[in-house]
């Protein structure tokens, strides 16, 4: 079993639908759960950032952590064409300059 | 604005030469970067730690003497592929650690190298 399972998509959604993206993971020692976004050919833009169980809201963002069922979501509401990008998870276990895992990624397609 | 700054973005090189990729935290040190391999449609590889002022760590599988790694000052993390192969074509990425209000990681741009 992976450390960080993400469903690779693609994911097709139209304009303006809610999105909802998912991981799960093994490592009950995870602490500090990360969203990226990621353009064709660029580098990870980080999104959220949450630390242990909660949810957190930032603009369009809501980010959400399980840590009981070891399972983190993502949530993108009035999705645009502009978040056409694949979505990644990261986690790591204690401080900053701990390892982050991320999970394979998911290619959303937000359709006009 | 970006808070790592990678270069060169794109780079193709000759087999059998040596390429070197910068990594700098812009406004913040870092003392610890991380190094990434990403190859098309698949997530990012830890490939080294690399720490200020030591020596970094490698993961199982990441060859040393390939992938030269230099962390000489606060802000500057340096990977140079040595003997490049086209088989090391890939995107390479770095990225540090910047602590506001925990552990929150920022990537540079990455670098795309070609080896011809």
């Amino acid at each position: 079993q992976k450390e960080v399972e993400q469903d690779p998509g693609p994911l097709s959604v139209p304009e303006g639908a809610i999105v909802s993206l998912n991981c799960t993971y093994s490592n009950s020692a995870f602490q500090y759960f990360m969203w990226y976004r990621q353009y064709s050919r660029k580098g990870p833009e980080l999104l959220m950032y949450t630390y242990s169980s909660g949810n957190k809201e930032d603009g369009r963002f809501t980010a959400q952590v399980d840590k009981s069922s070891k399972y983190i979501s993502l949530f993108i509401r009035d999705s645009q064409p502009s978040d056409s990008a694949t979505y990644l998870c990261a986690m790591s276990e204690k401080t900053s300059y701990d390892k982050v895992i991320f999970g394979p990624g998911t290619s959303l397609s937000v359709i006009p | 604005g970006a808070v790592v700054s990678q270069h060169p973005s794109w780079v193709i090189c000759k087999s059998g030469t040596s390429v070197k990729i910068e990594c700098r935290s812009l406004d913040f040190q870092a003392t610890t970067m991380f190094w990434y391999r990403q190859f098309p449609k698949q997530s990012l590889m830890l490939m080294a730690t690399s720490n200020e002022g030591s020596k970094a760590t490698y993961e199982q599988g990441v060859e040393k003497d390939k992938f030269l790694i230099n962390h000489a000052s606060l802000t500057l993390s340096t990977l140079t592929v040595t003997s490049a192969h086209p088989e090391d074509s890939s995107f390479y990425i770095c990225s540090a650690s910047r602590q506001v209000g925990g552990n929150t990681i920022y990537f540079g741009e990455g670098s795309w190298l070609t080896v011809v």
